[in-house]
This record gives structure tokens, sequence and C-alpha cells, in this order.
């Protein structure tokens, strides 16, 4: 197995550019998230799924968007990015929510110029 | 705001000499779980402890939880370089849709020197 895989690992955007990171996932698990890693912080949430077609919004959604077509992919967009949008972000997957062991996929480090 | 707060912030010890992490956190949970984080790359999960536990072991590793004071602790037992790091706790919301939600704190860096 693969388990949690992130794509890019690097990404360099101007202000007011859009783009998708994608996070797929082949454990069958339901529960997928997206977090957001500032330095010298831990991890906030940004959205989840705990299922395909269900979402919700975590800690700091503001400017993200998420969607899940399927139970393996779970891609975060960017509408417009903004330079506090600049961080390293983290996909993780559990067996059903947050009472289960998260698996985190590698992070792409994204900076907003 | 972060649910989890860590203490201490660093922590740089000998190899052989035990490394203890505490954590505390404001609401209510179902679990707690700890995480470690080598420089650049994931978290990778390290012990879970439920809410109606008070203790667990996981090799090298013994987890405490203590919800009357809302606290918990990571004991790392006779230390290696390896286990140098950055360690988060992260904490469950009890029901309903909550189980969608973690919430970590900021971390603990530990370095182990040889």
């Amino acid at each position: 197995n693969a388990g949690v895989t992130q794509t890019p690992k690097f990404q360099v955007l101007k202000t007011g550019q859009s783009m998708t990171l994608q996070c797929a996932q082949d454990m069958n698990h339901e529960y997928m998230s997206w977090y957001r890693q500032d330095p010298g912080m831990g991890l906030r949430l940004i959205h989840y799924s705990v299922g395909a077609g269900i979402t919700d919004q975590g800690e700091v959604p503001n400017g993200y968007n998420v969607s899940r077509s399927t139970t393996e992919d779970f891609p975060l967009r960017l509408l417009s990015a903004a330079p506090s949008q600049t961080s390293v972000y983290f996909c993780a997957s559990s067996y059903r929510d947050t009472t289960y062991e998260q698996y985190f996929g590698p992070g792409t480090r994204l900076t907003v110029t | 705001s972060q649910q989890g707060e860590e203490d201490p912030q660093a922590l740089s010890i000998q190899e052989g000499e035990n490394a203890t992490m505490n954590c505390s956190y404001k609401t209510s949970i179902n679990n707690l779980q700890w995480y470690r984080q080598n420089s650049g790359r994931g978290l990778v999960h390290l012990i879970l402890i439920r809410s109606n536990e008070r203790e667990k072991h996981s090799g090298r590793l013994r987890v405490t939880l203590d919800t009357s004071k809302k606290s918990s602790s990571l004991l790392i037992t006779a230390s290696r370089a390896a286990d140098t790091a950055s360690y988060f706790c992260a904490s469950g919301l009890p029901g309903g849709t909550s189980y969608g939600k973690l919430t970590f704190g900021q971390g603990t860096i530990l370095t182990v020197h040889p």
C-alpha cells in the first residue's frame, strides 16, 4: 500500500492564483482531513470528510474549498492564494473518524508571493 | 484557539535518559493521541489513549491521562538519538459530528544527544 500520497511536494504561487493540492489514500478509509502547519505551531484543521459526498469545516476553512467525490481522493482548492496561506499542508486519513489513529501524507510546502 | 498546550516547548537530553512531555487540554475529550514528526516529514502516530483509560504502554512509550486535570503525559524511556523529533498531542472531541475534529498542540521539540 502507498498509504496517503500528496502532490505536489512543493509549489510557489503568486497572490491571486488558484490551485488544487491533491491527496489520495489506498486504505479504503472513510475519514480524510486537511491541516496546515505554520512555523512553531501545531497543526490546524482546515476541512474534513467522514465519507464520499460529506465534508465539513475545521478551524481555519476560509480561502479553501474541498469536495469528496470518491473514497480515495480529497483535493484541497485554494481559490485566490494569499501570502497568509504560505504554509505546509498535510492530508490525513483514518478508518472512520478521529477516534482512530490518523495516517498522514508527506506534506506539500506552499509559498505564496 | 488550540485545544492542546504542550510543555516544555523544547527538551534536550542525553542518550539513555528518559524524556517526559506534558499536554493539557481545555474541554472534554473522547481520546488523546500522540504523534511524532521528524524534520520535514509527515506525522507518525505513536499511541492513542481513550478517555476511560488512565495509562497505556507501547514499547518504550508510556502515556498517562488524567481527565480530572485535563492533562496527559508522554514518557519515552531509555531515549536514543533516533528519538530526536517534534512530538504533538492531539485531542478528539466527544460525540456526534465532533468525531470529525482533532485538535493539535503546538508540540515539544525533543533533542537526544549521542
